[in-house]
């Protein structure tokens, strides 16, 4: 089984600064990696995953992560954070075994609040 | 390209009531996936169809059932409702094969009084 925590459920920065979201897994498969935002009263957009290569993956809105095996991490970054980044972002896993999305273990989600 | 479309938006039902939510996957997406989002749970899995075969379930009672139809649209039903039903219920799609990751719709938020 896997399971994914998210260390953080609340980060609060000022507009412009950088932000860090902490996700660590757990898994005893190897395991594809996901990052998903929600804004207020939507669904779940994907903002990056991480499936094999590079560790360092990009995504939309300027957002990046890093895969870090020996520490089971894929913390999420932004250099500089705008007002509209005000969000709940989610950590996610599938096994690799899994050749489809079903079955994605989620973390709790951070509420990032950016302030002016 | 249309997004995922969840239908309807807001559901307000009595307990002991059934409910039946829909979802249409973006075009081409075989893959339908629900779950339940609530503040103190936060998102669970609730089953998963590919070509209207339920491939994936997670661990909720029989009351929550789902079926696929050929055009890959998606139904999910609870039956005799619990207070503890309400919760916004998520669908998403994804094309079935490969780790592509999923496209959400809106949700459906579900209150049971």
């Amino acid at each position: 089984a896997q399971s994914v925590t998210q260390l953080d459920s609340q980060v609060p920065v000022f507009e412009e600064a950088p932000v860090e979201l902490r996700c660590n897994y757990s898994s005893s498969v190897s395991v594809y990696l996901f990052w998903y935002v929600q804004y207020p009263n939507q669904g779940l957009q994907l903002l990056l995953k991480y499936l094999s290569g590079s560790t360092l993956v990009k995504g939309i809105n300027g957002f990046e992560a890093e895969f870090n095996k020996s520490q089971t991490s894929f913390h999420l970054r932004k250099p500089s954070v705008h007002i509209s980044d005000t969000a709940e972002y989610f950590c996610a896993v599938i096994p690799l075994r899994y050749t489809n999305a079903g079955k994605s273990t989620f973390g709790d989600g951070t509420t990032l609040t950016v302030k002016p | 390209k249309a997004g995922v479309t969840q239908t309807p938006r807001y559901l307000i039902k009595t307990r002991g009531q059934q409910v039946t939510l829909s979802c249409s996957p973006i075009s081409g997406h075989r893959s339908v996936s629900w779950y339940q989002q609530t503040p103190g749970q936060g998102l669970q899995f609730l089953f998963e169809y590919f070509s209207e075969t339920q491939r994936n379930k997670g661990n909720f009672p029989g009351r929550f059932s789902g079926r696929q139809f050929s055009n890959s649209r998606s139904e999910m039903n609870v039956s005799t409702l619990e207070l503890g039903d309400s919760a916004l219920y998520l669908c998403a799609s994804s094309p079935g094969q490969g780790p592509a990751g999923y496209t959400f719709g809106s949700g459906t938020r579900l209150t049971v009084v």
